[in-house]
């Protein structure tokens, strides 16, 4: 198993451009993440999903969208960058059936918004 | 709101010191616990994870407890190496969701 993978790895974008970042896990797990980390901070919950379909905000999701067609995928768009965007996005995905259970995550992209 | 606390934010001792992170949350209803390590520009790798119901979990040269109650867990690191240098983050599972600490950075110097 590849675990959970993200693309791309680093993203260079100018303010109001617009990207996908794509994050396809082979677990068959039912829930996934989508995570932000600014410098020297913990990770902040953007969007999560608990299976295909079905989407929520977390604690962060402003400028932000998700979609959830297939158990495997989980993109995270934005729509219109801001240097506030700046930050490393973090994709996990967790058990099925069980949200409680222990998360993995992805190598993360590294985002910058000038 | 849940919050979580790691103490020390940071940490250098010398090879072999057997070592001690802190994290705090203020809200005991939790389904489980976490501990982290991430390693400069990668990702997470979950160290232990702890369910509500137990008191703790050991894995190798690492054992984390949780105290449900006093909402606090403690990972103990013995006899610490070089390729133990990390950040280490802590994180709790309230539903559907987990709330990460900002980390304690870790450097174990030969």
């Amino acid at each position: 198993n590849a675990g959970v993978t993200q693309t791309p790895k680093f993203r260079i974008l100018k303010i109001g451009q617009s990207m996908t970042l794509q994050c396809t896990q082979d677990m068959n797990h039912n829930y996934m993440y989508w995570y932000r980390q600014d410098p020297g901070m913990g990770l902040k919950l953007i969007y999560y999903s608990v299976g295909a379909g079905i989407t929520d905000k977390g604690e962060v999701p402003n400028g932000y969208n998700v979609s959830r067609s297939t158990t495997e995928d989980f993109p995270l768009r934005l729509e219109l960058a801001a240097p506030s965007q700046t930050s490393v996005y973090f994709c996990a995905s967790s058990y099925p059936g069980q949200g409680h259970n222990e998360q993995f995550f992805g190598p993360g992209t590294r985002l910058t918004v000038l | 709101k849940q919050e979580v606390t790691q103490i020390p934010a940071a940490l250098s001792v010398p090879e072999g010191e057997n070592l001690v992170l802190n994290c705090s949350f203020t809200d005991s209803a939790i389904y489980n616990l976490q501990w982290f390590r991430q390693d400069p520009g990668k990702g997470l790798t979950s160290l232990l994870l702890i369910q509500s119901s137990q008191r703790e979990q050991t894995s190798g040269r690492l054992n984390a407890s949780l105290d449900k109650s006093s909402g606090r867990s403690t990972l103990y690191i013995a006899a610490s190496q070089p390729g133990d240098s990390a950040t280490y983050l802590c994180a709790v599972m309230g539903f559907q969701k987990l709330v990460f600490g900002t980390g304690t950075r870790l450097l174990v110097s030969p």
